[in-house]
């Protein structure tokens, strides 16, 4: 069956440090991945855009990474801080413009 | 003002109530979707839409249905509410190749 699978277990980091977050992905063929950043309550918001065929996108803080060989993204956030304590998603796009989200993992940042 | 709005915000009701769900945009996006959202079961898609005349069942259509009246409104309809229809309900916009979804505020819907 497809499956997309985020960090099970919520996330505690350190403020200052790297946070990583994975998406691993089985029986699709992505033809392009995004993350979303989500705060209780609220709708998700988009974040990062990454294509088939790039290995690596960055954006501020922000460093996406995906490996179709592994099925597999990392979402890096780098000198955390407790405002970007929430929930990330990560999304697979299909063809025929089907979407799909992972179930997201919970990001705590301490300070 | 807010690209995509969603009303009601809150709403309870009773079990075999109908239950309408109104979603409307100002992104002068195509493309249209519900979804619902439970904890622990990030987003499923309901219903999406890529255009007025264009109707597509989702991951979770059983339950619900949908209307277009225009590009700009999408609506979600429980015929017949049930307790498992308790969820966080989410519309979304997109455009262009890679689908970057804009969400509304949500609604968050209780069946007793």
């Amino acid at each position: 069956s497809q499956k997309i699978e985020q960090n099970s277990e919520a996330l505690n980091i350190q403020e200052g440090k790297t946070a990583t977050l994975t998406c691993n992905y089985t029986n699709y063929s992505p033809a392009y991945l995004q993350w979303y950043r989500q705060d209780p309550g609220r709708g998700p918001v988009f974040l990062l855009l990454i294509r088939e065929n790039e290995k690596e996108k960055r954006k501020e803080r922000l460093k996406v990474t995906f490996d179709t060989t592994l099925k597999q993204s990392l979402f890096h956030i780098t000198a955390s801080q407790p405002a970007d304590s929430a929930t990330y998603l990560c999304a697979l796009g299909v063809t025929g413009n089907q979407f799909y989200f992972g179930t997201g993992t919970s990001l705590t940042v301490i300070p | 003002d807010a690209d995509v709005t969603q009303t009601p915000r809150n709403r309870i009701t009773k079990t075999g109530k109908r239950i309408m769900l109104e979603c409307s945009q100002t992104k002068g996006h195509d493309r249209m979707y519900w979804y619902r959202q439970d904890p622990g079961l990030g987003l499923q898609l309901i219903y999406y839409s890529f255009d007025v005349k264009d109707i597509n069942k989702g991951e979770i259509s059983d339950g619900y249905s949908v209307s277009r009246q225009a590009q700009a409104k999408f609506s979600l309809s429980l015929e017949s509410a049930i307790p498992n229809q308790t969820a966080l309900y989410f519309c979304a916009t997109s455009s262009g190749v890679y689908n970057e979804q804009f969400f509304g505020p949500g609604t968050r819907l209780t069946v007793l």
